[in-house]
């Protein structure tokens, strides 16, 4: 079973506008939210990340939305630039006992952003 | 600035080899894992380790086993290669309460 869904395989956005990736999960028990940006042929580096405490987290032109009662968060990059096309993943930890814990990845979108 | 290294970034090998692909990190981290990167799954976690000597499965462990003799090193051992092994695989590391650092990964390509 699915916990970190990204729905969309792919979007693209002209160069200037917003672009929204959306992540769903259904583990209630995910306090802590993570999106990680990957180029073709390296590995994913991280973006940016969100408590459950929050309902947004702000980084330049990065910001995180978390709607817990939904178990919905969005990633808004605001203006869109052609250096965006990646893929996004979107990440929750889960315990994995011995006090660590392992990211639960989705699928991935495929952001292309058009000059 | 973190340095996960994976020893090859293109790997071609034959069914039935054995195969391993090792991972190097600099930061001390406890924590290492190995994931594969398929078109349309994601990423999936293959093993990881948060101790020396020590391993835990992740989702898709079979046919595949791993090392961790010394902190820095992890590795990753396809026992008897297969075609469906063909991927994309990632290591990552992290410290306990920090995002996880991947390596660029190695495609390996299995005929």
């Amino acid at each position: 079973d699915q916990q970190v869904k990204q729905n969309s395989p792919s979007l693209s956005v002209q160069e200037g506008r917003i672009s929204i990736l959306n992540c769903d999960y259904t583990n209630s028990m995910f306090d802590y939210f993570l999106w990680y940006k990957k180029y073709p042929a390296e590995g994913p580096t991280f973006l940016i990340s969100i408590s459950s405490i929050k309902d947004k987290n702000e980084d330049g032109r990065f910001t995180v939305f978390l709607n817990k009662s939904a178990k919905h968060l969005s990633l808004h990059i605001v203006p869109s630039q052609p250096g965006d096309s990646a893929v996004y993943f979107c990440a929750a930890p889960t315990d994995s006992g011995a006090g660590s814990y392992q990211l639960t990845f989705g699928k991935g979108t495929k952001l292309s952003v058009i000059p | 600035d973190v340095k996960v290294t994976q020893s090859s970034r293109y790997l071609v090998k034959r069914t039935g080899e054995k195969v391993f692909l090792e991972c190097v990190q600099d930061m001390d981290h406890e924590n290492m894992f190995w994931y594969r990167q398929d078109p349309g799954l994601g990423l999936r976690l293959i093993y990881f380790s948060y101790d020396v000597k020590m391993k835990e499965k992740g989702d898709i462990p079979e046919g595949y086993s791993v090392s961790r003799e010394k902190k820095e090193r992890f590795s990753l051992i396809l026992e008897s290669a297969s075609t469906n092994q063909t991927s994309m695989y990632l290591c990552a590391s992290r410290s306990a309460y920090q995002p996880q650092h991947f390596g660029d990964g190695t495609r390996l390509s299995i005929l």
